[in-house]
């Protein structure tokens, strides 16, 4: 099983251009996350769900939209980079909300 | 906003030694997770221990979970150079809501041969 997969690994932006980060998972799990991580910060919650066609905004939802059409796939969207955003993003997923989280092993984005 | 804090921030020790981790937080939990990360790599669940717990153990991790102290630790005994890594702890908030885990900054510790 290939757990939690996200696409790019590594990604290069220009302020103001846009991007979508996609998450796939492969367990059936119901909840899915999106969660940046900056040195000195931890992990904060961007945006999650709950099942297909559901989202919620979480801790800093600015900036970035998501959508789960399908319940395996979760992505996330820059409409216009900032460099505020550079980051590294991680995907996880769980079979409900107080159950352990698998993750992908992110994606590094830098917005110059 | 972060509810677990983990102490200390960085640890470096030996291999054969012991290793512990604290996490304290502030508000009534349902349950209490520990991750380890690599350099590098995503996240991986180490450990979940529910508030009527007191102990947990899974091969060479140790987990206490304090509920009067608001507080959980982490040992790691006879440590290795592969332990080296972050270490998070996750406490799960139950509300009207839901669930929402909420993960510390942690504590990043250096396993040296």
């Amino acid at each position: 099983n290939a757990g939690v997969t996200q696409t790019p690994k590594f990604r290069v932006l220009k302020t103001g251009q846009s991007m979508t980060l996609l998450c796939a998972q492969d367990m059936n799990h119901e909840y899915m996350y999106w969660y940046r991580q900056d040195p000195g910060m931890g992990l904060r919650l961007i945006h999650y769900s709950v099942g297909e066609g559901t989202t919620a905004k979480g801790e800093v939802p600015d900036g970035y939209n998501v959508s789960r059409l399908k319940k395996q796939n979760f992505l996330l969207g820059l409409e216009s980079a900032a460099p505020s955003q550079t980051s590294v993003y991680f995907c996880a997923s769980s079979s409900s909300g107080n159950q352990p989280q698998h993750f992908g092993d992110g994606t590094r984005l830098s917005i110059l | 906003s972060q509810q677990g804090e983990e102490d200390p921030q960085a640890l470096s020790i030996q291999e054969g030694e012991n290793a512990t981790m604290n996490c304290s937080y502030k508000t009534s939990i349902n349950n209490l997770q520990w991750y380890r990360q690599n350099s590098g790599r995503g996240l991986v669940h180490l450990i979940l221990i529910r508030s009527n717990e007191r102990e947990k153990h899974s091969g060479r991790l140790r987990v206490t979970l304090d509920t009067s102290k608001k507080s959980s630790s982490l040992l790691i005994t006879a440590s290795r150079a592969a332990d080296t890594a972050s270490y998070f702890c996750a406490t799960v908030l139950q509300s009207n809501s839901g669930y929402a885990l909420n993960f510390g900054k942690g504590t990043s510790l250096l396993v040296t041969p």
